[in-house]
């Protein structure tokens, strides 16, 4: 049973350029979520999708976009990259469930560094 | 604002030792409160708390939430290389019915042998 799988692992970039990042959720599950990690930090959250709508975000700058397709996978865009951007990108990933709780399902992560 | 905080942010012990890692948290529409483990990459689950004064056990692990005073702690007893990591509070608000994770910048727990 995959988990949550994440790519690329590792990306440099420039300031000014444009990234995009991909995520496959676990098996079974339908909502994504998009965390930043900066070094020695907790993640914070970016947005979340679910039937390929944004839900709900965090406090990040419209820079910052996504998208989820018929499959629950799911991208994030960032443009004009910023030396602040570089960070752990993780996806996370769980079933939507009014009822119970479910954890969300962390991907490795893609290491972003803007030079 | 919605926090969670957690204390200590660097330990170092020796294995055998045991330990408690700390969290508060400030979160509107508190769902669940969760541990993780990080090592390097992702963020692996430990547990999910929703109930106050239950503790949750796996191995040498265990944890407790109190929903009263708003913390929870993690305890690791004989503790092992293999513990070494950052461990993660989060808390799970659900302010519609999709939750959003909040995290505390993570215990980093060094374990010498």
């Amino acid at each position: 049973d995959a988990g949550v799988t994440q790519s690329p692992t590792h990306l440099i970039k420039t300031r000014g350029q444009q990234v995009t990042l991909r995520c496959s959720p676990k098996s079974g599950h339908d909502t994504v979520s998009w965390y930043q990690q900066a070094l020695g930090q907790g993640p914070q959250f970016i947005f979340q999708y679910y039937e390929e709508e944004e839900r709900q975000r965090g406090n990040f700058p419209d820079r910052f976009s996504g998208h989820q397709f018929p499959n629950y996978s799911s991208e994030l865009n960032v443009n004009a990259l910023l030396l602040g951007d570089s960070a752990l990108y993780l996806c996370a990933s769980s079933a939507y469930d009014t009822y119970s709780n479910q954890p969300q399902h962390f991907g490795d992560g893609t290491r972003l560094s803007i030079l | 604002e919605d926090k969670v905080v957690q204390s200590p942010l660097s330990l170092v012990v020796h294995e055998g030792d045991t330990v408690t890692l700390n969290c508060s948290y400030e979160v509107t529409n508190f769902r669940s409160l969760l541990w993780y483990k990080q090592e390097k990459k992702a963020p692996t689950f430990l547990f999910m708390l929703t109930s106050s004064g239950i503790e949750k056990k796996s191995g040498r692990l265990s944890s407790i939430l109190d929903k009263k005073e708003l913390f929870s702690i993690l305890n690791i007893t004989a503790t092992q290389t293999g513990d070494s990591a950052v461990y993660l509070c989060a808390v799970d608000s659900r302010g519609s019915t999709l939750g959003r994770l909040y995290f505390g910048r993570g215990t980093q727990l060094t374990v010498w042998p």
